[in-house]
């Protein structure tokens, strides 16, 4: 399995408060993913990065702001946290060096705003 | 329109049977196909790529077809343990897009 710890496992909140999400890989992979997977939808990207200090947004951005200050760490930011923001966050990497590289997903952190 | 549509089922069938999943994906710029598995509160974990002259992997083989913008996998002697939610992938510059999954039950 791919070296990718998500912290923590599991968090509950309340509205209005910041959070933070932790990716952790020690695959040295260039490239790394957030995204939220919600009921009847697939995953969703929410921000991605390309190397230490690139990031870009993805799909379903607002809300959320990202920092990558080493190539193994790619922190998940909610500023002020909404109910609307309970979902499951996976992880994900991929080193797009090679054609047709797929993604490998961290375990996942399940974050519940009250 | 999603990007990438799967019928989400559920499929219920009994060991031994085959099984056939359907995706189909909007983007004709992808680039890269992938069939995934994700079992239920885990990750979702690559089963295999899908190429363009089809391939195969033990009981599973998949398909794509990219003038229908279509991409298959069949499920042969299904066992309990394939039992999961089956996630189309589709990519295009690094873009993945994900189908929201077909939910499969293997029962004895």
């Amino acid at each position: 399995d791919a070296g990718i710890t998500q912290s923590p496992r599991h968090k509950v909140t309340e509205t209005g408060t910041p959070v933070t999400l932790r990716c952790h890989q020690t695959e040295n992979h260039r490239y790394m993913y957030w995204y939220r997977q919600d009921p009847g939808h697939g995953l969703r990207l929410i921000h991605y990065s390309y190397g230490v200090k690139d990031t870009d947004k993805g799909e379903v951005s607002d809300g959320y702001s990202v920092s990558r200050s080493k190539t193994e760490d790619f922190l998940l930011t909610l500023e002020s946290a909404t109910s609307s923001q309970t979902s499951v966050y996976f992880c994900a990497i991929s080193d797009p060096g090679q054609v047709n590289q797929p993604q490998h997903f961290g375990d996942g952190t399940r974050l519940s705003i009250l | 329109r999603k990007e990438v549509e799967q019928d989400p089922g559920p499929f219920n069938v009994p060991e031994g049977a085959t099984v056939a999943f359907n995706c189909t994906y909007s983007n004709s710029a992808s680039q890269s196909f992938f069939w995934y598995r994700q079992d239920c509160r885990k990750e979702p974990k690559l089963l295999m790529s899908v190429y363009s002259s089809g391939n195969e992997d033990g009981r599973f083989t998949a398909q794509l077809n990219r003038a229908s913008q279509y991409i298959s996998l069949l499920i042969r002697d299904s066992k309990l343990s394939d039992s999961a939610t089956y996630l189309c992938v589709v990519n295009a510059n690094n873009d993945m897009r994900f189908g929201a999954g077909t939910r499969l039950t293997v029962k004895p």
